[in-house]
């Protein structure tokens, strides 16, 4: 058990929709990231928090957002949804940040738009 | 058994035998890196990681090799067992991930 926690765990929606995903670090660490991960396919970094501040952005499209709250928990939202944003999505968190500690995965979320 | 990584995303090995997963990395400043395992309907879990001050690293039945001069990394597995079949990723300081290799363990 890595000690991220990722809710929900399956979640099943339409094109246009929104949803949010939640994440809840391991305890004491103070960056969250989070990636994308298609059928087969390697993780696509779409960003990081450190502290409660954006620290780093990646492949993240315009139509999704996060946030990391003063709990340090994390919200990635997904609007205007399309069939191809169907994938996991994980949601990893490090001491530091990822320049020197490695990180600690959750098991994701399995999202489905259909 | 020995892969290219990006270039043979699959790797098929029989039980008791040592795996090599390579990796390549094209940042030269980068000065840390990790490898993670990632088994069927899981996350990326952590294996073992080496800064750029050394070349060579051990851990439990792994070892992790660096090769700044090509800017190569690989995995070592020794006596690889069915639970190690999973996709393994390398990881460089800035968050990104390779392809990834799949590891097939056969009994």
């Amino acid at each position: 058990d890595s000690g991220v926690t990722q809710t929900p765990k399956h979640l099943i929606t339409a094109t246009g929709q929104r949803v949010t995903l939640r994440c809840s670090p391991r305890s004491g660490d103070l960056s969250v990231y989070w990636y994308q991960q298609s059928l087969d396919q390697g993780l696509q970094f779409l960003i990081q928090y450190y502290n409660g501040e954006e620290r780093a952005k990646g492949n993240i499209l315009e139509r999704f957002s996060a946030q990391q709250f003063p709990d340090l928990h994390s919200e990635l939202n997904l609007s205007s949804l399309e069939l191809g944003d169907s994938a996991l999505y994980f949601c990893a968190s490090s001491v530091r940040t990822a320049y020197n500690s490695p990180l600690h995965f959750g098991n994701g979320t399995r999202l489905t738009v259909t | 058994g020995e892969s290219v990584g990006l270039h043979l995303p699959t790797l098929s090995v029989q039980e008791g035998d040592n795996s090599i997963i390579n990796c390549a990395y094209s940042n030269s400043a980068s000065d840390y890196f990790i490898w993670y395992k990632q088994e069927s309907g899981k996350g990326p879990q952590f294996i073992i990681d080496i800064r750029s001050n050394m070349d060579k690293r051990q851990g439990q039945r792994v070892t992790v090799l660096l090769n700044k001069t090509v800017k190569h990394l690989s995995l070592q597995i020794a006596a690889t067992q069915p639970g190690d079949s999973a996709v393994y990723f390398c990881a460089e300081n800035d968050m990104r991930f390779g392809a990834g290799t799949r590891l097939t363990v056969k009994p």
